[in-house]
């Protein structure tokens, strides 16, 4: 079984639509949950990171994690061309530990 | 603030020859990592390091490639000799201290070995 598991999509959706990106990971040891985006022919970026359970939110953005489930998620409201990138998922078991990243998941969302 | 400087932007080389990428981390990040990523892949790590020392290099193909920072600020990954599956981007990423969570990451190497 894979440390992180990540749909690789590709998702397309309409512009406005709410859109809902997920992992699941194996290691209950992992705390610190992150999604960076990639967008096309550049390095990834980092989008928000979370530290155990709980939700985060910032403007369009919010991050959820569900430890008890090993699941997270990072849901876009009111999707923006510009959020067209491929979104990985990263998780680390402490703050110096070594990034497992998904496979990622390429978003196109159209006009 | 400037970012993560790499360079070249493109390689193509043929298989069995050597090639070599270099790295200028952000001003003050002491921690250096280089990842591969292979097409439709995530970034996998293949060395870390801290200042000038390595903190971890267990998943380098150490038969193949090597990577050197001196002076604790730029850094060179060299692959010798290359073999077609190395075909993939090349990123360089920083941080501060020892933060593994919160990485920036350089626009890549683009390597293509035929």
């Amino acid at each position: 079984q894979k440390e992180v598991e990540q749909d690789p999509g590709p998702l397309s959706v309409p512009e406005g639509a709410i859109v809902s990106l997920n992992c699941t990971y194996s290691n209950s040891a992992f705390q610190y949950f992150m999604w960076y985006r990639q967008y096309s022919r550049k390095g990834p970026e980092l989008l928000m990171y979370t530290y155990s359970s709980g939700n985060k939110e910032d403007g369009r953005f919010t991050a959820q994690v569900d430890k008890s489930s090993k699941y997270i998620s990072l849901f876009i409201r009111d999707s923006q061309p510009s959020d067209s990138a491929t979104y990985l998922c990263a998780i680390t078991q402490g703050g110096s530990e070594k990034l497992v990243f998904g496979k990622g998941t390429k978003l196109t969302v159209n006009p | 603030e400037a970012g993560v400087a790499q360079s070249p932007r493109y390689k193509i080389i043929e298989k069995r020859q050597s090639v070599a990428f270099w790295c200028n981390p952000i001003s003050g990040h002491a921690t250096l990592y280089w990842y591969q990523q292979i097409l439709g892949q995530g970034p996998k790590l293949l060395i870390q390091f801290q200042n000038n020392g390595v903190v971890d290099d267990s998943q380098l193909p150490k038969d193949r490639f090597s990577a050197e920072r001196l002076k604790g600020v730029d850094s060179t990954l060299k692959i010798q000799p290359a073999k077609l599956e190395d075909s993939a981007v090349y990123l360089c990423a920083s941080s501060l201290l020892r933060l593994t969570y919160e990485q920036y990451f350089g626009p890549g190497t683009r390597l293509t070995v035929t």
